[in-house]
């Protein structure tokens, strides 16, 4: 079945680094665009990073960008996303997303997620 | 940024009644907005794409409208296992963004 996991978080200090990864299986990986979306306890969804897929384009938002890096390997069906200068507001549950048709371009709804994998930024 | 207003914040429905959320965005979007249903401790699930199309294996009481800057998200009869959280999503631009979620608690 389609199916996407996540894997890599813990906790880290400030400053510190992550790399989250997101095996996915069931799909043809290499040819749909992916999203990270976090959320943070008790709150709503952010979206966090998009990557084309083909790994051409990639995009931030704002409150990552300089800090995050989303890249994927289309021969290991995984996509990741490197986390560096980790602060307490990236504290959350990080669900890696799967576009809904090909070529979305991310312009696609998220048909597909995660369990998601939880980071906690503390001293 | 295209900022997504929902509202309730919060609301709470007897079994059956009928449940409408809005959402709406700070500027038009065209259809591009998408409904996701969220249970405690799970992940979301995707309810409705682009504003009215129904989804594989989503109960039919779920069904969705509107475009532009206005969009409903109505659950009809109401039962027990929809209590969760329902965020709307746009990706009519980047970056993308989600509404602040409509939490459903069952009287």
């Amino acid at each position: 079945q389609v199916q996407l996991v996540e894997s890599g978080g813990g906790v880290v200090q400030p400053g510190g680094s992550l790399r989250l990864s997101c095996a996915a299986s069931g799909f043809t990986f290499s040819s749909y665009g992916m999203h990270w979306v976090r959320q943070a306890p008790g709150k709503g969804l952010e979206w966090v990073a998009f990557i084309r897929y083909d790994g051409s384009n990639k995009y931030y938002a704002d409150s990552v960008k300089g800090r995050f890096t989303i890249s994927r390997d289309n021969s290991k069906n995984t996509l990741y996303l490197q986390m560096n200068s980790l602060r307490a507001e990236d504290t959350a549950v990080y669900y890696c997303a799967k576009e809904s048709y090909i070529a979305a371009a991310g312009r696609g709804a998220f048909d597909i997620w995660g369990q998601g994998t939880m980071v906690t930024v503390s001293s | 940024e295209i900022v997504l207003t929902q509202s309730p914040d919060f609301q709470s429905v007897t079994p059956k009644e009928k449940v409408t959320i809005t959402c709406r965005a700070s500027q038009s979007i065209g259809s591009s907005l998408h409904w996701y249903q969220q249970k405690p401790d799970q992940s979301p699930k995707l309810l409705i794409k682009y504003a009215s199309q129904s989804i594989s294996g989503v109960p039919s009481r779920f069904s969705g409208s509107g475009s532009g800057t206005d969009f409903t998200l109505t659950i009809n009869s109401l039962e027990a296992e929809d209590a969760a959280t329902y965020y709307c999503h746009q990706s009519s631009s980047l970056p993308l963004t989600f509404g602040g979620g409509t939490k459903v608690e069952i009287k």
